[in-house]
């Protein structure tokens, strides 16, 4: 089966800048994950959808980020405007649900904020 | 305090000798337990996992994981590694009634020299 696709790979900008990351998840997955990775940290998660409905954005800083599923499939994760901090990794997993928790993981998006 | 601990950040092997990487979590209550494997440029994947049952899980690449319930312990062992090896590897863990969220130990960068 074809993996989580995301994009751009790299994304350099300027601090102040916005920019947008895209993720198309796994087909029938209803869960879909963005996660946040600081060079030597693990993932941080920053928001979970079930289907196209958020179940957890408690760890995303809205006065910055947002991220919408529309129609329940594939995403966008919105940096306005970026600081220097946010640069790092920005993964996106699907899930199907199941008992088995069959996370999928995509190559991520590497940002630099200079 | 971190609620997943790897305390090895870098660890230097040779070729053919026994790995084994440390991960404590502090949440008490039902766990599922994940080890991940992520290549230079390459997607995080799936090592192995326990949900239930013999607390010895084994899983690819020749790679298992012992859970230790009164020690809070899921540590990764391998008998004998290799070069190709050389990655970065996460403990990550779901708590019972979290939304199925994985939270990731801040990883360690395993380096097998030839």
């Amino acid at each position: 089966e074809a993996g989580v696709a995301q994009s751009p790979r790299y994304k350099i900008i300027e601090k102040r800048q916005s920019v947008a990351f895209w993720c198309n998840p796994i087909s029938g997955h209803a869960t879909l994950y963005w996660y946040q990775q600081i060079l030597g940290q693990g993932p941080k998660l920053l928001i979970q959808f079930q289907n196209n409905g958020v179940v957890d954005d408690s760890q995303l800083p809205k006065d910055r980020f947002s991220a919408e599923r529309l129609k329940g499939v594939d995403s966008t994760l919105k940096i306005q405007p970026a600081k220097l901090e946010d640069s790092a990794v920005y993964l996106c997993a699907s899930s199907y649900g199941g008992s088995n928790y069959g996370y999928t993981f995509g190559s991520g998006t590497r940002l630099t904020v200079v | 305090a971190q609620s997943v601990s790897q305390h090895n950040h870098h660890v230097i092997l040779s070729e053919a000798a026994s790995l084994e990487l440390g991960c404590n979590y502090s949440y008490g209550g039902t766990v599922n337990l994940f080890w991940y494997v992520q290549y230079p440029g390459q997607h995080l994947q799936l090592l192995l996992k326990y949900f239930s049952g013999d607390p010895l899980v084994k899983g690819i690449k020749g790679f298992e994981a012992e859970f230790i319930k009164s020690k809070f312990s899921f540590n990764l062992r391998k008998p004998s590694v290799q070069w190709s090896d050389t990655a970065e590897y996460f403990c990550a863990v779901i708590r019972s009634g979290s939304a199925r969220q994985l939270t990731f130990g801040s990883g360690t960068q395993l380096t097998v020299l030839p």
